[in-house]
């Protein structure tokens, strides 16, 4: 979805290594998160933003850090990157329709990262 | 807290033929849920998603889904499968929490279209 663009498609790092991966929408939307896939596993929830000034773990948060820049921005670090955090990447964005109800989520194409 | 499985890791199915990839879900209240594709290099697409009312919901490309609350499940279909189907499929269930609304997806399943 051209809405939601991620940098880099792809990226080759070296262990210890701090990278930073970038999400930008312009869909107008308040929340984001960063979703990590493995083969065999399926996305699972790194970090996500209900708000700029809200940020919040997901189920697999160590190692990884974000930042909130705007409404539109929500970056992902990786510290110091190690061989396991080899993974494809994706930022998503959603709306709230209602209070309490999760809404449709929107993905940006994926960074595929290999960690070395 | 919310799961969902996703019993079959890959289905090869020939093309014309009908098609039923299968959801089950574990949540205490009424789920909403959400079947997405993932084409090869893409990112993730919504095909549809059940939040209330008819529990059989129509999707694009011609899929539907059915939720079947006695059988925590939310069975994806189409009844004719054409080559640009194959790709991966994910069913995912929400929470209901103010606040904390998020997203649990299942491990996905692979599906290989064959002349």
């Amino acid at each position: 979805d051209a809405d939601v663009t991620q940098t880099p498609r792809n990226r080759i790092t070296k262990t210890g290594k701090r990278i930073m991966l970038e999400c930008s929408q312009t869909k107008g939307h308040d929340r984001m998160y960063w979703y990590r896939q493995d083969p065999g596993l399926g996305l699972r929830l790194i970090y996500y933003s209900f708000d700029v000034k809200d940020i919040n773990k997901g189920e697999i948060s160590d190692g990884y850090s974000v930042s909130r820049q705007a409404q539109a921005k929500f970056s992902l670090s990786l510290e110091s990157a190690i061989p396991n955090q080899t993974a494809l990447y994706f930022c998503a964005t959603s709306g709230m329709r209602l209070a309490g109800v999760p809404d449709t989520q929107y993905f940006g194409p994926g960074t595929r990262l290999t960690v070395l | 807290a919310q799961s969902v499985t996703q019993p079959d890791i890959h289905i090869t199915v020939s093309e014309g033929a009908s098609l039923e990839l299968r959801c089950n879900y574990s949540y205490g209240a009424t789920p909403y849920l959400f079947w997405y594709v993932q084409s090869p290099g893409q990112g993730l697409q919504l095909l549809l998603k059940y939040f209330s009312g008819d529990t059989l919901v129509q999707g694009i490309k011609g899929f539907e889904a059915e939720f079947k609350r006695s059988q925590s499940s939310f069975n994806l279909r189409k009844p004719s499968v054409h080559w640009s189907d194959a790709a991966e499929y994910f069913c995912a269930v929400g929470s209901v929490n103010f606040g904390n609304e998020k997203l649990t997806f299942g491990t996905g399943t692979r599906l290989t279209i064959i002349p």
